[in-house]
């Protein structure tokens, strides 16, 4: 079975500063890693995958997110959160070497930047 | 190109009433997709269908059915609304099942009386 955890509900970061909004994973094969982004009122939208390749990967809006397979994490970061970054991060992963797995979504992190 | 467009944006129903979510994408994706989202409990699928034809169920399929109409259209219906299907409802569509991105619509506000 695949999983995946978003151990914080929120994240409070001031304008300026780095961010992180964390993320681990759980499957028995590859892991194929997204992050979405939810505004209010808003559906999800995609900010970043992995699949293979380099651990960094970069996204939209300036957020990257590293693939860390011995600590099975795919943590969300941005080097200067804006106050407009405040919204709700979704983790989704997908185990590759399952043809009938889906995305499986974390439960989500709420992110407040404050100015 | 409005993306993945849902109605309607709100609803609300009593117990044993029944309704239909309706889902349409212009990007000629091949997949589409529902999912609830519940606070805390991230997005669940209820249905999916990977192509035009075909439908499957997800991990939360029970009270819920599913219409892929044409490559455009993939409608969610409830027979007999509980309170239990209060929630908020997505639908996402992508080229290819499982190997690609989804993109979501604004999602259906539901709730059940």
């Amino acid at each position: 079975a695949q999983s995946v955890a978003q151990p914080e509900d929120q994240v409070n970061v001031a304008e300026g500063n780095p961010l992180t909004v964390k993320c681990t994973y759980s499957v028995s094969g590859n892991p194929y890693l997204f992050w979405y982004v939810q505004y209010p009122n808003r559906g999800l939208q995609f900010l970043l995958k992995y699949i293979t390749g380099d651990n960094l990967v970069k996204g939209s809006y300036g957020f990257e997110a590293e693939f860390n397979k011995s600590q099975t994490s795919f943590h969300l970061k941005k080097p200067s959160a804006l106050v407009s970054d405040s919204a709700l991060y979704f983790c989704a992963v997908r185990d590759l070497d399952n043809a009938g797995n889906m995305l499986t979504f974390g439960g989500g992190t709420r992110l407040m930047v404050k100015p | 190109n409005a993306g993945v467009t849902q109605t309607p944006k709100f609803q609300v129903l009593k117990t044993g009433q029944s309704m239909t979510l309706q889902c349409a994408q212009d990007m000629n994706h091949n997949s589409m997709y529902w999912y609830r989202q519940d606070p805390g409990m991230g997005l669940r699928l209820i249905y999916y269908s990977a192509s035009e034809g075909t439908t499957d169920k997800g991990e939360v399929p029970n009270g819920y059915n599913v219409s892929r109409l044409n490559k455009r259209e993939f409608s969610l219906r409830l027979e007999s609304a509980a309170p239990s299907q209060t929630s908020v409802y997505f639908c996402a569509s992508s080229e290819i099942a499982r190997l690609d991105t989804q993109y979501f619509g604004p999602g259906t506000r539901l709730t059940v009386l």
